[in-house]
């Protein structure tokens, strides 16, 4: 069964580095998202992605946030400058053009900032 | 207002018994989805189950239901038959309109145990 895939699983970086965290979607969607999560906490929503713009992005998703879809596979979050309270897991997603909802999440790439 | 709430922080059942989790939401938007998410220690997001704003019956996936009151704005998820494996934090979500551009909002989450 196809699946959305992150990398790394695990990065530790230093305060003010900049990170790039990898997902490969499932091949036939059109639609990705980013959502992260502080230890302890709910799922919360970063940005929205659809032909190659952001279609909604949340007051969380600041100017230290990018995403980008380099290539016909990848999607990527890049944090700029990291901060301590920049450590969560964060979960890409994607869903297929279609009248459902299904939403399929990767299995996350945990954040530390040190 | 909250979007998603699960007013459970914990629940405890026995193994092979049933148990409901609650969630209710609140949205003006006639378009939506709800979801319910499975997140064992590991920390990976499952999909258990899915309703759509429009479906006429209640959703079903093996062991799970979703017992959704449209009226009462409710999204209960039943969990049949509890396994010690059951034992995980559950998450139930919200995507409105904008078709699939539409973010999903989260609950806080119900903290499930299985006791032997």
């Amino acid at each position: 069964e196809p699946e959305v895939t992150q990398t790394p699983s695990h990065q530790v970086t230093q305060m003010g580095q900049e990170v790039i965290l990898r997902c490969v979607p499932i091949s036939n969607h059109l639609y990705f998202y980013w959502y992260r999560q502080i230890l302890g906490q709910k799922v919360e929503f970063l940005v929205s992605f659809y032909n190659n713009e952001i279609s909604e992005k949340s007051e969380i998703f600041d100017d230290q946030f990018s995403v980008e879809r380099p290539d016909g596979s990848n999607f990527t979050l890049k944090i700029r400058s990291t901060k301590l309270e920049d450590s969560a897991m964060y979960f890409c997603a994607s869903s297929a053009e279609s009248s459902s909802y299904e939403q399929y999440f990767g299995p996350g790439t945990r954040l530390t900032v040190t | 207002a909250q979007k998603i709430t699960q007013t459970q922080p914990g629940m405890f059942v026995q193994e092979k018994e049933a148990v409901t989790l609650d969630c209710t939401y609140d949205t003006s938007d006639p378009s939506y989805g709800l979801f319910w998410y499975k997140q064992p220690s590991s920390g990976e997001m499952i999909f258990l189950i899915y309703q759509g704003s429009y479906d006429q019956q209640n959703a079903t996936e093996g062991r799970y239901s979703l017992n959704f009151q449209k009226a009462r704005k409710s999204a209960n998820l039943v969990i049949s038959a509890s396994q010690l494996g059951d034992s995980a934090m559950y998450f139930c979500a919200m995507r409105e309109g904008h078709g699939n551009a539409g973010k999903s909002t989260f609950g806080d989450g119900t903290t499930l145990t299985v006791k032997p």
